[in-house]
């Protein structure tokens, strides 16, 4: 059965430091999402990408994220300068059709020190 | 703006036995999509069911079932014969049908375990 794969599992990063979470969605598909989960509380949606542009983003996504299809396989999410409060677990998810079912990667557990 | 309230923290289960987890939404749209995600220790996000909001019919998959309630805005997941494989956090979720991004509203989450 296809995957989204996430890399890498986990990070662990300098506070102001940048770091890169890395996707790749199942190939077929359309729409493409950030999702974060802070330890023990639920998960928060983040960003939506279609058709290589934003199509929705949440409050959480400031100008300190940004995400990227560089070559039309890989889905990046890129935080310029880490915070301790960014530490979290980062799913990105895919989907083929506006009407069809997520799959979700395994997550980047990303520790900010 | 839509969201997804799940009033059970933790919920427990005896193996064999059959236990329900709540869900409640608040929204007004009237054409929508709900889950149920299974987030193992692992925390991968596995989706375990999924219901159209147009549809009376309570979806099934297999031991899991929904009970929706349009009107009272609830969406219960019943699961029955449970095993010990079941044990894991819970999230309802929502999404609207229209094209908006589809983005997915969680609930807290609900902790189910399994005793032997």
């Amino acid at each position: 059965e296809p995957e989204v794969t996430q890399t890498p599992s986990h990070q662990v990063t300098q506070m102001g430091q940048e770091v890169i979470l890395r996707c790749v969605p199942i190939s077929n598909h359309l729409y493409f999402y950030w999702y974060r989960q802070i330890l023990g509380q639920k998960v928060e949606f983040l960003v939506s990408f279609y058709n290589n542009e934003i199509s929705e983003k949440s409050e959480i996504f400031d100008d300190q994220f940004s995400v990227e299809r560089p070559d039309g396989s890989n889905f990046t999410l890129k935080i310029r300068s880490t915070k301790l409060e960014d530490s979290a677990m980062y799913f990105c998810a895919s989907r083929e059709q506006l009407y069809y079912g997520y799959t979700f990667g395994s997550g980047t557990r990303l520790t900010v020190v | 703006a839509q969201t997804v309230t799940q009033s059970q923290p933790e919920m427990s289960v005896q193996e064999a036995e059959t236990v329900t987890l709540s869900c409640t939404y608040d929204t007004s749209e009237s054409d929508y999509y709900l889950f149920w995600y299974k987030q193992p220790p692992s925390r991968q996000m596995i989706l375990v069911i999924r219901q159209e909001a147009y549809k009376q019919q309570n979806a099934t998959e297999n031991r899991f079932s929904v009970n929706f309630q349009k009107a009272a805005k609830s969406f219960s997941l019943k699961i029955s014969d449970s095993q010990l494989g079941d044990a894991a956090m819970y999230f309802c979720a929502y999404r609207s049908a229209g094209w908006q991004g589809g983005k997915l509203i969680f609930g807290q989450g609900t902790e189910l375990s399994v005793k032997p």
